[in-house]
């Protein structure tokens, strides 16, 4: 079936290391979308990469999407508490509009 | 606040009843999605309305089943309910009939079933 396999599940981070989130699909994507979800909260839109090894920033984030768009990272350099919640990438199989949605990966920040 | 409302926030029930969620899209757009998260999971795709008509279906149960009425807020139905349907109910809604833009998820309605 189509899936976009979202690696790792769990992310534990010290403060201030980084952090960072890959999605696989088998086929290609036509957009990956990227949502971050606070502990207690709900999914919020961060960015949509369309392009072909497209790469945009936003602060401290940085996505990817790979050359063949069947790949996406997310990468946080020097990760603060503010990060903590679940990361999820959901992109577009080219013949379906429908999202298919990675598993999500939790990011810990250690105590 | 993405705009978008549900109702209600928490909601507890016994095994074999019947639930109602609601949920009331950003102004303007067409699309409700809605999503079931069990704990400490991913988000699960359920079903799509645009503008009333049901635009796909994803993992849904044939004891749920969900409409889009003509002012555009969408109602889920959740039946037979039993212990593993305790999730998190997400609703987003887009403006357009196909999800290539942003979705704005609504706060959620817990679903507890005792």
């Amino acid at each position: 079936g189509q899936q976009v396999m979202q690696i790792p599940q769990y992310q534990h981070v010290q403060e201030g290391e980084d952090f960072t989130t890959y999605c696989n699909s088998s086929t290609t994507l036509s957009n990956i979308q990227w949502y971050k979800q606070r502990p207690g909260g709900h999914p919020v839109f961060l960015i949509q990469l369309v392009k072909s090894g497209e790469v945009k920033k936003q602060k401290r984030l940085t996505f990817q999407f790979g050359e063949a768009k069947k790949n996406s990272s997310l990468h946080i350099t020097a990760t603060q508490t503010t990060d903590v919640g679940t990361y999820f990438c959901a992109g577009h199989k080219d013949s379906n509009y429908q999202l298919i949605w990675g598993a999500g990966t939790k990011l810990i920040i250690k105590p | 606040d993405s705009g978008v409302t549900q109702t209600p926030k928490h909601l507890i029930t016994a095994t074999g009843q019947r639930v109602t969620l609601r949920c009331s899209p950003r102004s303007g757009d067409l699309s409700v999605y809605w999503y079931q998260q069990s704990l400490d999971q991913g988000l699960q795709f359920l079903i799509h309305y645009y503008n009333g008509e049901e635009r796909a279906k994803g993992n849904i149960l044939e004891r749920f089943s969900a409409q889009q009425f003509p002012d555009l807020h969408s109602e889920l139905n959740l039946s037979s309910l039993e212990l593993g349907d305790s999730a998190l109910y997400f609703c987003a809604s887009t403006l357009g009939g196909a999800s290539y833009n942003e979705q704005f998820f609504g706060p959620g309605t817990r679903l507890t079933v005792l």
